[in-house]
């Protein structure tokens, strides 16, 4: 069965650091987002890509971070200057389709996360 | 401001049914209403989603209030594995804003 992946599974990082985590969707997948959770608490909305551009964004994706799909397979999130408040579980995910028709399948699948410390 | 509100833990008694609730009063006309689970150390996974209809799957059924304000998850028959944080999702656009979850403890 198709399964979205992250790399890697734990990053520990210093404040200010880039880091770049990385992920490899459905591969007849067309969108693409990514989340994040604060331990202990809900999972948050960060991004939805497709067709090679951001399609929706939330107040927590600021110029700190970026998306990109570099290459067929890969599709990236780099934080440029990482604070404290980063760390959280990242996860990525992907679907057929948003689901704005009937019919439409808009099921997600989410990759096992990738855990983010930044110390 | 959450978009959706939901009860932080329900129990239910194994073979039993469980009505998960969720409020979503500020919900828009073209808002679809989706259920995600999230077991200990893994990834949400999809359970069902659905706009205005009440929706059937083998996993669960989803009852939508006819204002849309409110909707309820139904698992038809609880097990053990269901132990789960069950979220309630509002997508508007393609955007999704996860609720803050039901715990449910299934109790054998």
């Amino acid at each position: 069965e198709p399964e979205v992946t992250q790399t890697p599974s734990h990053q520990v990082t210093q404040m200010g650091q880039e880091v770049i985590l990385r992920c490899v969707p459905i591969s007849n997948h067309l969108y693409f987002y990514w989340y994040r959770q604060i331990l202990g608490q809900k999972v948050e909305f960060l991004v939805s890509f497709y067709n090679n551009e951001i399609s929706e964004k939330s107040e927590i994706f600021d110029d700190q971070f970026s998306v990109e799909r570099p290459d067929g397979s890969n599709f990236t999130l780099k934080i440029r200057s990482t604070k404290l408040e980063d760390s959280a579980m990242y996860f990525c995910a992907s679907s057929e389709d948003f689901g704005g028709l009937a019919g439409s399948n808009n099921e997600q699948f989410f990759g096992p996360g990738t855990r983010l410390t930044v110390l | 401001d959450a978009k959706t509100t939901q009860p932080n833990s329900m129990e239910s008694n194994e073979e039993e049914p469980v009505h998960l609730p969720c409020n979503h009063s500020t919900i828009s006309g073209t808002d679809y209403i989706h259920w995600y689970r999230q077991l200990p150390s893994q990834g949400p996974e999809y359970v069902i989603h659905g706009l205005t209809s009440n929706v059937n799957n083998r996993m669960a059924s989803l009852a939508i209030a006819e204002d849309r304000k409110s909707s309820t998850l139904i698992l038809h028959r609880a097990t053990l594995r269901d132990a789960a944080v069950y979220y309630c999702i509002l997508q508007a656009g393609n955007q999704f804003y996860f609720g803050t979850g039901t715990s449910l403890t299934v109790i054998p």
